[in-house]
């Protein structure tokens, strides 16, 4: 199975300030089509997840200009180029190249 | 409204069964590949079993494979999951996710969850 590991764990930040987290894959995460697997999920306390981003580097839909997602291969990183007070919640990125499809430990999110 | 909804959790022994019922609306359900994801009680988001559009591919992660089963009915727009042989690690929300197109794998719609508590 690949793994996914995240880093950090924990993510105190000001409103205002930036925010990054990092998400490596045990395997490279690059289909023979093309595309790269790797999505990232918001999760708000009480909530059912939320895509972010898609395959690496895509916004879903109705997602904020503040989320960005970079990255390839093995690693990749989720930027919040400004946080603000409904980020709060946990970040997880997600392989999809191949069953079983994993997600990293999770990232919180708090604001300072 | 574009939306699931699971049905069908609840308190069940260890060694019991139960079956979710995950009702789609507001799109058109057989074109969507389908997933269960679970999360069991403060932890982290767990892939369980997905489905292709016509139900002839399935795939489940290694703790539920020969005790879950994973089923669609595209006329009723529904999508099962089938638990049988329950263990307490089993205990978790089960949320029922839509994958967005056809080549990419990532999960765009998602339900409020059921939770299933194994337990004696």
């Amino acid at each position: 199975d690949i793994v996914m590991t995240q880093s950090p764990l924990s993510l105190p930040v000001t409103p205002g300030e930036p925010a990054s987290i990092s998400c490596r894959s045990s395997q490279n995460l690059l289909h023979s089509n093309g595309y790269t697997h790797l999505d990232w999920y918001q999760q708000k306390p009480g909530q059912s997840p939320q895509l972010l981003i898609y395959l690496a580097s895509n916004r879903a839909s109705g997602v904020p200009d503040r989320f960005s997602g970079s990255g390839s291969g093995t690693d990749f990183t989720l930027k919040i180029s400004r946080v603000e007070a409904e980020d709060v919640g946990v970040y997880y990125c997600m392989q999809g190249l191949q069953t079983p499809y994993t997600f990293g430990q999770g990232t919180k999110l708090e604001i300072k | 409204e574009v939306q699931l909804v699971e049905s069908g959790g609840g308190l069940v022994q260890p060694g019991g069964s139960l079956r979710l019922s995950c009702a789609a609306s507001g799109f058109t359900f057989s074109s969507h590949w389908m997933s269960w994801v679970r999360q069991a009680p403060g932890k982290g988001l767990e892939w369980v079993a997905h489905i292709n559009q016509r139900g002839s591919e399935k795939s489940y992660v290694a703790s539920v494979k020969g005790r879950f089963t994973i089923s669609r009915d595209n006329a009723q727009n529904s999508l099962f999951l089938q638990m049988n042989s329950l263990r307490a690690e089993d205990t978790a929300v089960y949320y029922c996710a839509r994958v967005m197109t056809t080549v990419t794998t990532d999960f765009d719609l998602w339900g409020p969850g059921m939770l299933v508590a194994v337990s004696s």
